[in-house]
């Protein structure tokens, strides 16, 4: 069954730095996600992407947040300068098609660790 | 304010048992509410989705209800295993752009 991959499992890092979380979303899908999750905390919408462009973006989502879909098959959430608070799961989704009745598949997330 | 409710915050029930998680939520205009089961440290998965015109969906043994008036729904868990143990998470979209709302999820644990 296909499914959404997401590299690291986790990522630690010095405040500051630069860091690039990768995922891999289903090969047919058009529609990619992200969203965060502070540890004992919800799910947070991030970003949504399509045909290269972000549909929508969260306030969360400053300067210091971009995404790219460098080739056809990753998709890349870059944080520019680490923050303490950037602590946090990371989950990747993506849908075959537009429109919120379409179910998301998301990735098994990356655990990013600010020191 | 759009925001997603969910109640209780933790739950502990005995295998077997039968259980339901409220979700109420003040998403306005309201497009889908979906209930999603994230085990710890994985990623949420879909169990139901449901439109303002649907009442109950069921899959497996999780049925969901939505009473789209009042502005809440349940997810009833029949004859639980120890595997339901995870979060359960309500998530509500509403329409005319990308708004799309998580509760803070309800707690799970189901002791033998």
């Amino acid at each position: 069954e296909p499914e959404v991959t997401q590299t690291p499992s986790h990522q630690v890092t010095q405040m500051g730095q630069e860091v690039i979380l990768r995922c891999v979303p289903i090969s047919n899908h058009l529609y990619f996600y992200w969203y965060r999750q502070i540890l004992g905390q919800k799910v947070e919408f991030l970003v949504s992407f399509y045909n290269n462009e972000i549909s929508e973006k969260s306030e969360i989502f400053d300067d210091q947040f971009s995404v790219e879909r460098p080739d056809g098959s990753n998709f890349t959430l870059k944080i520019r300068s680490t923050k303490l608070e950037d602590s946090a799961m990371y989950f990747c989704a993506s849908t075959r098609e537009a429109g919120s009745y379409n179910e998301q598949f998301f990735g098994p997330g990356t655990r990013l660790t600010v020191l | 304010k759009n925001q997603v409710e969910q109640s209780p915050q933790s739950l502990i029930i005995l295998e077997g048992k039968n259980c339901t998680l409220q979700c109420n939520y003040t998403v306005s205009p309201f497009s889908n509410l979906r209930w999603y089961k994230q085990d710890t440290g994985r990623g949420p998965v879909s169990l139901t989705i449901m439109t303002f015109s649907e009442n109950t969906k069921s899959n497996g043994r999780y049925t969901a209800t939505l009473d789209a008036d009042t502005k809440q729904s349940s997810l009833h868990i029949t004859a639980s295993q120890l595997s339901d143990s995870a979060s359960y998470i309500c998530v509500v979209t509403g329409t005319g752009g990308f708004k799309t709302i998580f509760g803070a999820g309800t707690r799970l644990f189901v002791k033998a």
